[in-house]
């Protein structure tokens, strides 16, 4: 069965210090790799995706960026936080066929000093 | 006015109530329904995808799409105090990466 995996759970980071968040996928080859942000109250942003290693679309301009070096794994990227990047940090995976749903690791939650 | 409408709640109710929860929607492009549970500081868990108008079932769990209406529905029978949770909708066009779009989420509270 597939597993998807996110670190560290909980992360306090100060302002202007760099990020990186990572996300694995176990048991699925070649998936659709999903970056959410969740706001408090508020449902689910779309920051990034990608369909293949290398390849990311970014659906927000804004201070983080993302990259895929394998197939299974996805991470996200700050050189410089800002407090407005404080928030719950979601991956997401779903099978490369169109059609198929996505499935969520248990997020990262950042906060910003 | 925002692409999925869902009320936010918070909506609370007796163990053992037939819960409604519900989502509409202004984008006739989308295509793909689905029900998300999510637990206190856990990522979204998926409940229902559903793609056709109609109903789907899956054990105490029914969803509804009305694509005429441009309505969806999750119905919770028989709720439990482990149901206590955010339900969130989402929903997604044809496109092969498969962009969601969800509702707000709505808390609801199962109390015994």
């Amino acid at each position: 069965s597939q597993t998807i995996h996110q670190w560290p759970a909980t992360l306090v980071q100060p302002v202007g210090s760099p990020l990186s968040l990572e996300c694995t996928v176990e048991g699925t080859s070649n998936p659709n790799l999903y970056w959410y942000r969740q706001a408090a109250g508020r449902g689910l942003q779309l920051l990034f995706y990608s369909v293949g290693i290398g390849q990311i679309s970014s659906e927000v301009p804004q201070n983080l960026s993302a990259s895929r070096p394998q197939d299974r794994q996805f991470i996200l990227s700050s050189k410089k936080l800002l407090l407005s990047d404080s928030g719950f940090y979601l991956c997401a995976w779903s099978e490369p066929l169109g059609g198929q749903p996505q499935h969520f690791g248990d997020g990262t939650r950042l906060s910003i000093l | 006015q925002k692409e999925v409408e869902q009320d936010p709640g918070p909506l609370s109710v007796p163990e053992g109530a037939i819960v409604s929860l519900n989502c509409t929607y202004s984008n006739s492009a989308f295509q793909y329904f689905m029900w998300y549970r999510q637990y206190s500081r856990k990522g979204p868990e998926l409940l229902m995808y559903t793609y056709s108008s109609g109903n789907k079932e899956d054990g105490r769990f029914t969803a509804q799409v009305d694509k005429s209406s441009k309505y969806i529905s999750l119905f919770i029978r028989d709720s439990q105090p482990s149901d206590s949770a955010t339900y969130l909708c989402a929903m997604r066009g044809g496109t092969s990466y498969g962009k969601l779009t969800f509702g707000q989420g709505t808390i609801l509270t199962v109390h015994p």
